[in-house]
């Protein structure tokens, strides 16, 4: 049984392109949250996805937006991408009857903005 | 506002003494604890969780917790530590109040001495 599983493994961009990051959730999870955590620093909640539709979102601007399809995978997407983006982008999933802390995190996208 | 303070940033300690990791939170409800371990160029792993009920929670590869409401801890300790417990260890916060996301402490790094 998969857990979860993100692309690519990393990647590097330059100031002011977008990216987009995905992530496919635990087989039987419903629900995709998405993380960023800064080097040196704890993860922070960036949103949540449940049934395609934004249910949370942390202190994180407009240029971080997602998307979460049918069949549950997700697409976290940053725009106008600032030195300041460079981190490890977690997703985790989980079930929503389940009360959404049974996470399951995957090993994450680094992103490195130069 | 929501915090967790994890006050060692580095920790060492020789294979076969005890550990303790600390963690104390700010929380405005009834907090559900977590901590998790990431080694390196991995995600998160849950070592145990605290819901409810006996304060003390048993989790994976021998670790412990225990939930003091009135010092607003939940500090990890492990009885001997192995070469394989390094790692960096996270201490996390939710609560249902606040939705379905975590606040995370900025982690503690553990170095495991031979």
């Amino acid at each position: 049984d998969a857990g979860v599983t993100q692309s690519p493994t990393h990647l590097i961009k330059t100031r002011g392109q977008q990216v987009t990051l995905r992530c496919s959730p635990k087989s039987g999870h419903d629900t995709v949250s998405w993380y960023q955590q800064a080097l040196g620093q704890g993860p922070q909640f960036i949103f949540q996805y449940y049934e395609e539709e934004e249910r949370q979102r942390g202190n994180f601007p407009d240029r971080f937006s997602g998307h979460q399809f049918p069949n549950y995978s997700s697409e976290l997407n940053v725009n106008a991408l600032l030195l300041g983006d460079s981190a490890l982008y977690l997703c985790a999933s989980s079930l929503a009857t389940g009360g959404n802390y049974g996470y399951t995190f995957g090993s994450g996208t680094r992103l490195t903005v130069v | 506002a929501q915090s967790v303070t994890q006050p060692d940033i580095h920790i060492t300690v020789s294979e076969g003494a005890s550990l303790e990791l600390r963690c104390n939170y700010s929380y405005g409800a009834t907090p559900y604890l977590f901590w998790y371990v990431q080694s390196p160029g991995q995600g998160l792993q849950l070592l145990l969780k605290y819901f409810s009920g006996d304060t003390l929670v048993q989790g994976i590869k021998g670790f412990e917790a225990e939930f003091k409401r009135s010092q607003s801890s939940f500090n990890l300790r492990k009885p001997s530590v192995h070469w394989s417990d390094a790692a960096e260890y996270f201490c996390a916060v939710g609560a249902i109040e606040y939705g379905n996301k975590l606040v995370f402490g900025a982690g503690t790094i553990l170095r495991v001495k031979s």
